[in-house]
């Protein structure tokens, strides 16, 4: 139980352009999900908290007109990369939670890759 | 600001050993610690976790250790394994449901 999807798994798009990632909760309803980004060898990066139905909480510094996060229920959230540039190049990690699977409990998803040319 | 991280950012064990991966974090106000385990191009996956008021937790071939006095966390793997290389990340919970990552520590077992 508790698996979280990523779709697509990989992406490469053109500078200025516009990506969207999906992350799907496939066995639970997510109340809240999670955006990371994850540059090579570096930590996770929480970008932004996204709790269905409301505006998503960006973390210090992430702009949020240029990663813009939609939970319309409780299984999706997506996140689109607007007018992607190369160093928006990055390894992008979702994740959720839900009260009945214990309130801390972070699932991630397996990551989408994108690369920016 | 307050933040979580790693002693030694490489290990290396000999398939078979035991390994341990240390982590500092500064937050006294934290109160759930998770270990996760990263291979190369994956997501992040759930090794072990444990409440601050727990000093160990154990689990299959691992431990985790909680040391509020220093703010010191580890992860103890028995009888480690070819399949146990990886990045491994410790996290830290305070104010809701965020996670904050440590540095990582990338393990590398050795036949």
């Amino acid at each position: 139980g508790a698996v979280v999807s990523q779709h697509p798994s990989r992406v490469i798009c053109k500078s200025g352009t516009s990506v969207k990632i999906e992350c799907r909760s496939l066995d639970f309803q997510a109340t809240t999900m999670f955006w990371y980004r994850q540059f090579p060898k570096q930590s996770l990066m929480l970008m932004a908290t996204s709790n269905e139905g409301s505006k998503a909480t960006y973390e210090q510094g992430v702009e949020k007109d240029k990663f813009l996060i939609n939970h319309a229920s409780l299984t999706l959230s997506t996140l689109t990369v607007t007018s992607a540039h190369p160093e928006d190049s990055s390894f992008y990690i979702c994740s959720a939670t839900a009260p009945g699977l214990g309130t801390d409990t972070q699932y991630f998803g397996p990551g989408t890759r994108l690369t920016v040319l | 600001g307050e933040s979580v991280g790693l002693h030694l950012p490489t290990l290396s064990v000999q398939e078979g050993d035991n390994s341990i991966i240390n982590c500092a974090y500064s937050n006294s106000a934290s109160d759930y610690f998770i270990w996760y385990k990263q291979e190369s191009g994956k997501g992040p996956q759930f090794i072990i976790d444990i409440r601050s008021n727990m000093d160990k937790r154990q689990g299959q071939r691992v431990t985790v250790l909680l040391n509020k006095t220093v703010k010191h966390l580890s992860l103890q793997i028995a009888a480690t394994q070819p399949g146990d290389s990886a990045v491994y990340f410790c996290a830290e919970n305070t104010a809701g449901y965020a996670l904050n990552f440590g540095k990582g520590t990338s393990l590398l077992v050795t036949p």
